[in-house]
């Protein structure tokens, strides 16, 4: 089973900053079929990102991911107020499927 | 727009058994693989089980195999998981998803499963 560490745990930022996400595998994601999600209180997870780096539907550019192999990040530009959330990856590559514990973006 | 409404969760006790429904629409049901994920209390996300287009093929985490069946009628646009020998550890907010080339991409809003004596 494919783990995934994502850090920091809390990312403490502003309006308007830029976040960085960081997301570790174990071992090698086939194909890079790593994704990224958002959650708030209450909610369901929102993809936002899949393959590495393809935005969802309806999903702003001020999204980005990137990376390969182990290591994969997740780019906020600029954050919004809506942007403040726990973000989620998740590994489609191997089997069985698993998710990062989360790292929670709250406003500084 | 993809709507997925869950429904079936509770209070169970320990060894219990539990039904969990999601009904689809707005959406072509029965061309997408389906899955379960779940959410402990305060947790992160796990995956459950999936199943293809024909419910001819169904997976599951090893956590919960020989004890959850998941199961879909096509004809009624609907998702079930049957949960049997429940345990503390199941207890947990269930989402079904539309499962797109392994990638969860639509989610209803979840219903709470609790295990407790």
């Amino acid at each position: 089973e494919i783990v995934l560490t994502q850090s920091p745990g809390t990312l403490s930022l502003s309006p308007g900053e830029r976040a960085t996400l960081s997301c570790r595998a174990s071992q090698s994601v086939s194909s890079n079929k790593l994704a990224w999600y958002q959650q708030k209180p209450g909610q369901a997870p929102r993809l936002l990102i899949y393959d590495t780096s393809s935005r969802a539907t309806a999903i702003p550019d001020r999204f980005s991911g990137s990376g390969s192999g182990t290591d994969f990040t997740l780019t906020i530009s600029r954050l919004e107020p809506e942007d403040f959330a726990v973000y989620y990856c998740l590994q489609y590559g191997g089997s069985p499927r698993t998710f990062g514990r989360g790292i929670q973006v709250e406003i500084k | 727009e993809v709507q997925l409404v869950e429904s079936g969760g509770g209070l169970v006790q320990p060894g219990g058994s539990l039904r969990l429904s999601c009904a689809a629409s707005r959406f072509p049901f029965s061309t997408y693989w389906m899955s379960w994920v779940r959410q402990a209390p305060g947790k992160g996300l796990e995956w459950v089980a999936n199943i293809n287009q024909d419910g001819g093929e169904k997976y599951y985490v090893d956590s919960v195999k020989g004890r959850f069946t998941i199961s879909r009628d096509n004809a009624k646009n609907s998702l079930d998981l049957q949960m049997n020998s429940l345990r503390a550890e199941d207890t947990a907010v269930y989402y079904c998803a539309t499962d797109s080339y392994g990638v969860f991409d639509y989610w209803g809003r979840g219903t709470l499963v609790t295990v407790s004596s």
